[in-house]
Parts: structure tokens; sequence; C-alpha cells
């Protein structure tokens, strides 16, 4: 079974540039996370999809973040304009949903973000 | 919000030594209380999770313990192996509607195993 994968694997822009993250769940995972880590701190909540609808936002940090998830498959999380403070890893992750395992959460290998 | 708080930052062990990585959390509503290993450059991997209703659970040479009066929640590797190596971030959460499981992480804690 094809685990959560994340493109690209590493991502170097400018300040000022557009950068969209992608997240391919596992199969049949209708819930879908983002998540992020800065440099030596905690791996943060961004926000949850249930299949194709925004279940919880609260974490994203303002709004030159926008994560979409069409038709409840992949996600994409765009990043306009990138500032130098949103370099850092940003995971994704999936779980089966609703039900039993609901709450194990299988993470993606990360994008790893670089604003220069 | 919830908050957690992991400690040590760093612990290194010899090969065959004992590991325990402890955590705290603030959020007495939380139900949930899963340890994720990653390796460098690789994904962050569930190992073993707990929860509320359970105070010990074991799996090999991994255990965590729950104390949930006190809010914390430990890791234990027993027969440590240069394989062990890894950052370990432990999490809490609470099912806060619906099936979000939304978690809070620690810090982290970088394991280094030396044969």
């Amino acid at each position: 079974e094809a685990g959560v994968t994340q493109f690209p694997s590493h991502s170097v822009i400018e300040k000022g540039q557009t950068v969209t993250l992608r997240c391919d769940p596992i199969s049949g995972h209708d819930n879908l996370y983002w998540y992020r880590r800065v440099m030596g701190k905690e791996i943060k909540f961004l926000l949850h999809f249930v299949k194709e609808s925004k279940q919880d936002e609260s974490g994203m940090p303002n709004n030159r973040f926008l994560a979409e998830r069409t038709g409840g498959t992949y996600s994409t999380l765009k990043v306009q304009p990138a500032e130098l403070e949103d370099s850092g890893v940003y995971f994704c992750a999936s779980s089966q949903g609703p039900g039993s395992g609901m709450e194990k959460l299988f993470f993606g290998s990360g994008t790893q973000l670089s604003v220069l | 919000g919830e908050n957690v708080e992991q400690h040590p930052s760093t612990l290194s062990v010899q090969e065959g030594d004992s590991a325990v990585i402890k955590c705290t959390y603030s959020d007495s509503a939380s139900n949930y209380f899963p340890w994720y290993k990653q390796e460098l450059g690789k994904r962050p991997q569930l190992i073993i999770d707990i929860r509320s209703n359970v105070g010990e659970k074991k799996d090999q040479r991994i255990a965590v313990t729950l104390n949930k009066t006190a809010k914390h929640f430990s890791l234990h590797i027993t027969e440590t192996q240069p394989e062990d190596s890894a950052v370990y971030f432990c999490a809490a959460s609470r099912n806060s509607g619906g099936s979000n499981y939304k978690l809070t992480f620690g810090k982290g804690t970088l394991l280094t195993v030396n044969p």
C-alpha cells in the first residue's frame, strides 16, 4: 500500500515568490492534515480536511496560505507571496474516518521549504 | 489551547541501556497520546499510542505510561539498539468534533544510541 506522498521534497524560492506544495493521502483516507515544523521547534497544526471540506483551519498563519482539496483526493497548499518566516518543513498526514482508526495519523516525508 | 512540553531535548545512551522520554500536557480533556519516531530524512512514523482510559501499554521493547492526574506520559525503550537512534516526538489530542484529531506536538527528543 502506498503511503502519504508529498511533492516536491525540497523547494528553494525567493521572498515574494509563490510556491505550491502537493500531498497525496493514502487511498481511502477521508482525513487530511497539514502540519509545519520550523527549525528547532515543534510540529504545528495548520489545518484539517474531511474529504473536500475544511474542518478546522485554526492553525493557518495568515491569508498568504491557501489550502485546497478539490474532489476530496489530493491537496495543495499554496504560499503567496512567500516570506522568510515561512521556511520550514511542511508535513501532510492522513487518517481513516469516520470510526475506529481515525485518530492514527500517517505522515508524508515532508517538503523542505527554504525562502531566501 | 493545548501545550505539550517534552524532555530531554537530547539523550545519549549506550547500546543495551534503557531510554526514557517524558512529556507533560496542559489540557485535561486530551485523551489520545501518540509517539512518533523520525529517522533522519524520513517521515515521522507512529510507534506506539495510548488512550486516556489506559495507564500503560507495551509493544516489545517500547512502552508508554500515562498519569492522567499529573498530566504526564512517558516513552520507555529497553535494550536500546543503534537503529533506535532518531528524533522522537510526543503528542496529545482530543476529539474536538467529528473526526478531528488535531495533534499538539512536543519539540522532539534526539536520541543517540552509541554502539
